[in-house]
């Protein structure tokens, strides 16, 4: 069974701050992938990044930043100086490689104030 | 946006009645998968469809069920409705790769209300 852990439930920071969301997450695949989306007040799902588990390199996209550690079973998402507009719900997620759902953690609600 | 477009946007219900709700997928894509989001939790999988077929299902009773038309659009019925059924409902469609872990493009979502 695969399970998702974002242990923070909320962060709130000021603009310009740098934000570390935490996710870690249990699977018995030894192929899997992890997610990144993001929930804005809309409720849509925005897709950020997929990591498979044969990729540890970390990645940088902008102001995103991700880093993967299977050692520990971390998947951690940075904003770099944060800004009003990335206040949302960020959700982990984990699939399996003959599993094709995604497995979601509980969330955790970011608000950036000006 | 994602190109996932979902109908109606809000409906209210009252307990034992009937919903559907559809959604229709990205172009190009091929499969369908239908999550539900409980206030304040993580979406969780009800089901997806490929090709017209269920492929996989969550811990989801009977009740609820779903279908995929041949242009991959999408539908999922519940019936007997149930208070705790009040929740977002979330589609998503994606192209199914045999290797798993297909990014899924979510829809906006369809809020239901039961009373």
């Amino acid at each position: 069974a695969q399970k998702v852990t974002q242990a923070q439930t909320e962060i709130s920071v000021v603009e310009k701050e740098d934000v570390t969301l935490d996710c870690v997450y249990e699977t018995r695949d030894t192929t899997y992938y992890l997610f990144w989306y993001k929930q804005p007040p809309s409720g849509e799902l925005v897709f950020l990044i997929r990591r498979n588990s044969f990729d540890e390199q970390n990645e940088i996209s902008g102001r995103y930043s991700w880093n993967f550690q299977k050692s520990t079973s971390s998947f951690n998402f940075t904003i770099t100086a944060s800004q009003v507009v990335d206040s949302a719900v960020y959700f982990c997620a984990l699939s399996g490689s003959n599993d094709y759902k995604l497995s979601f953690g509980a969330g955790t609600t970011v608000t950036v104030r000006a | 946006e994602t190109g996932v477009t979902q109908s109606p946007t809000h409906l209210i219900k009252t307990r034992g009645q009937q919903v559907t709700l559809r959604c229709s997928s990205q172009s190009g894509h091929n499969t369908v998968s239908w999550y539900q989001q409980a206030l304040g939790q993580g979406p969780q999988f009800i089901f997806q469809y490929y090709r017209e077929e269920e492929n996989g299902r969550g811990n989801f009773p009977p009740r609820f069920s779903g279908l995929q038309f041949p242009n991959y659009s999408s539908e999922l019925n519940v019936n007997a409705l149930e208070l705790d059924d009040s929740a977002l409902y979330l589609c998503a469609s994606s192209l199914r790769d045999i290797r798993g872990g297909a990014e899924q493009f979510f829809g906006p979502g369809t809020r239901l209300t039961v009373l």
